[in-house]
């Protein structure tokens, strides 16, 4: 089984500065990630997904996050974020040696400030 | 357009009444899921289905019922057994034949119970 942890439950962040969202997981095997983006009253879009390969990861609308297996790890981040960045964010595994069912995170919500 | 629809939007809800919410996906993808969310909750799997004709229970069956006839829809009932009905409802939909479990998310459905 997996489970997934948000450091963080909000985030208020001023526009155009950084912004990081931090997620730890827990697996006995390997694991497939991806971070997801809810703006409010609407479904989730995927904004990244890391399978395989670079251990960085670009996404739409500028993010990014890099996977450290050393410390069970996928952080989510952006350079400069604007009023629109305003969601909530969802960190989510799933097993590699099987299909597997997605485990969320409680999510992050990123409140962007002028 | 390629997508998932997912009606209605808002859906009000006496005590003691069933209501059934509708999913209906284009996509061709043979998943389809039900998650339940509630405020710093998270997503929450209560029903999914990997094929026509079967479904399984998530972490949150009780209470709900749902049933999958078609490749393409996937309805779910929230039934009067269920204590505390309102919460946002998200459908997701995603393919079997890869070992990562990337979905796709319809815009979700806000029950009331009155």
């Amino acid at each position: 089984a997996q489970s997934v942890t948000q450091l963080d439950s909000q985030v208020p962040v001023f526009e155009e500065a950084p912004v990081e969202l931090r997620c730890n997981y827990s697996s006995s095997v390997s694991v497939y990630l991806f971070w997801y983006v809810q703006y409010p009253n609407q479904g989730l879009q995927l904004l990244l997904k890391y399978l395989s390969g670079s251990t960085l990861v670009k996404g739409i609308n500028g993010f990014e996050a890099e996977f450290n297996k050393s410390q069970t790890s996928f952080h989510l981040r952006k350079p400069s974020v604007h009023i629109s960045d305003t969601a909530e964010y969802f960190c989510a595994v799933s097993p590699t040696d099987s299909w597997g069912k997605l485990q969320f995170g409680a999510g992050t919500q990123v409140v962007v400030t002028p | 357009d390629g997508g998932i629809t997912q009606s209605p939007k808002y859906l009000f809800r006496k005590e003691g009444q069933n209501v059934t919410l509708s999913c209906e996906q284009n996509l061709n993808h043979d998943a389809m899921y039900w998650y339940r969310q509630d405020p710093g909750q998270g997503l929450r799997l209560i029903y999914y289905s990997q094929i026509v004709n079967d479904f399984q229970k998530g972490d949150i069956a009780e209470g709900y019922s749902v049933s999958r006839e078609k490749k393409e829809s996937f309805p779910l009932t929230v039934t009067s057994a269920q204590k505390n009905p309102t919460a946002f409802y998200l459908c997701a939909s995603g393919l079997t034949g890869s070992s990562y479990n990337e979905q796709f998310f319809g815009p979700g459905t806000r029950l009331t119970v009155l």
